[in-house]
């Protein structure tokens, strides 16, 4: 299986929005509704922002949204804050009931 | 509260096997639906999926290590295995635990995670 497709880097200002793709195949994001997102600071584990697509754990912002179409999946981030550059992943569930991560964004805050 | 913390070697030689702990608590893996997955991430690389073992002990490995994985569980002692055979310099990464929750609506994710544990691989 070939991991997800995601830009390398990606920026914005304090207060915009900005958008990271995930480009997967029908095997993955295109068949299921499984598709999670990850945000990773520096020497910090993974922290899930959300799952199941368009899902957001509870007590995390609302900032933060997820929506797919076909085979690319999406996490928008509004009002860019400081803290929110990290490094994003996107992951799915596949056909041969295993996972995949995509090989990660870079969020530049300028 | 749900935690995880990995442990085991943080220095392996080249041809030997890995075996690595995941202790957890705040959940059971006796419980419908519940799963422990493993995930790790070469230095300055991304996230890269491993293996993850369910209540049931239906277990899962990437495609492409399978034939070097085995993870097994203790429910009893809150602990997931994971051994990996043969490590080889390109293994050298930190190694993470997740838990991993399943319903028929949300699917599939890794809500809680380990603080990882880097492993090395050198002679």
């Amino acid at each position: 299986q070939s991991a997800l497709t995601q830009p390398a880097s990606v920026s914005g200002s304090p207060g915009q929005s900005i958008t990271i793709s995930c480009t997967g195949t029908s095997s993955d994001i295109g068949g299921y509704n499984y598709v999670s997102w990850y945000r990773q600071h520096p020497g910090k584990a993974p922290k899930l922002m959300i799952y199941a697509v368009t899902n957001r754990p509870s007590g995390l912002s609302n900032r933060f949204s997820g929506s797919k179409s076909g085979n690319t999946a999406s996490l928008t981030i509004s009002g860019l804050q400081a803290e929110d550059e990290a490094d994003y992943y996107c992951s799915s569930y596949t056909s041969s009931r295993t996972w995949v991560f995509g090989g990660g964004t870079k969020l530049t805050v300028l | 509260q749900i935690t995880l913390k990995e442990s085991g070697p943080t220095l392996v030689k080249p041809t030997q096997t890995l075996t690595l702990t995941c202790t957890f608590s705040g959940f059971s893996l006796t419980t419908s639906g519940v799963g422990v997955g493993w995930i790790r991430q070469p230095p300055g690389k991304p996230l890269e999926w491993l293996a993850l073992i369910y209540w049931n002990a239906d277990n899962r490995y990437s495609p492409s290590l399978k034939s070097r994985l085995t993870i097994t569980k203790d429910s009893s002692k809150h602990q997931v295995v994971l051994t990996m055979t043969n490590m080889d310099p390109v293994d050298t990464a930190t190694y993470y635990c997740a838990h991993s929750p399943y319903d028929i609506l949300n699917g599939y994710y890794f809500d809680y995670w380990g603080q990882g544990t880097l492993v090395t691989v050198s002679s």
